[in-house]
């Protein structure tokens, strides 16, 4: 199985901060990385397909880069709303492997 | 606006079997491939399984193949996931959602998702 590895596991920033959330994967996948967004009590959905493509009514203030086995997920300008736990995901091979999760909190 | 709706969970004892159900609203499910996504409590997303749009072809992670069994009924737009041999370890939300691919047949991703269904698998 792909093993799927993101670091942080947890960062805390505040309102119009940039952070980034990298996410490593244990052999080449190319391309094929997503990411979503997971507000508390709430299902995923899905902020970044294909390492770098924007979903549909996802802010340009996500973007996403990456290739081979590093992948990584940027959040421009902050917001209160983007506190929730991210995810990664390979979308190569089955299994379809997720990271463990970066928990943003906004201060 | 394409909605998953989930239904069917519930407390099990260890050994029992429980079905849960996905029914797709505002579209059909006959032109999508559909996946079950689990996540236990307080933990990380785990894939459960996927069929095809036909429903003549579907996959397992190791850990319930063997065990569940998914199904697709286009004529009343529903997946479904049979359950059996539950074990404790199978707690979880249970999520159903599209799995789509890119123009690049290894591009494959989940979207969009259902809010889930609890299950428990407790004595």
């Amino acid at each position: 199985d792909i093993q799927m590895t993101q670091s942080p596991s947890s960062l805390s920033a505040s309102v119009g901060d940039r952070v980034s959330i990298t996410c490593r994967a244990s052999q080449n996948i190319g391309r094929s990385l997503n990411w979503y967004r997971q507000r508390s009590g709430k299902a995923p959905n899905l902020l970044i397909f294909a390492a770098a493509s924007l979903q549909r009514g996802v802010l340009s203030r996500f973007s996403g880069r990456g290739s081979v086995t590093e992948f990584t997920l940027t959040i421009n300008d902050l917001q209160p709303e983007d506190s929730a736990t991210y995810f990664c995901q390979q979308g190569f091979t089955a299994p379809y492997t997720f990271g463990q999760g970066t928990k943003l909190e906004i201060k | 606006e394409m909605q998953l709706l989930e239904s069917g969970g519930g407390l099990v004892q260890p050994g029992e079997s429980l079905r849960l159900s996905c029914v797709a609203s505002g579209f059909t499910l006959s032109g999508y491939d559909v996946s079950w996504v689990r996540q236990a409590p307080g933990r990380g997303l785990e894939w459960v399984s996927t069929i095809n749009a036909r429903g003549s072809d579907s996959e397992y992670a190791d850990s319930v193949k063997g065990r569940f069994t998914i199904s697709k009924d286009n004529s009343k737009n529903t997946v479904s996931l049979q359950m059996d041999s539950l074990r404790a370890e199978d707690t979880a939300m249970y999520f159903c959602a599209l799995r789509h691919r890119g123009s690049d047949p290894s591009f494959k991703w989940f979207d969009p998702w259902g809010q889930g269904t609890l299950v428990t698998v407790s004595s």
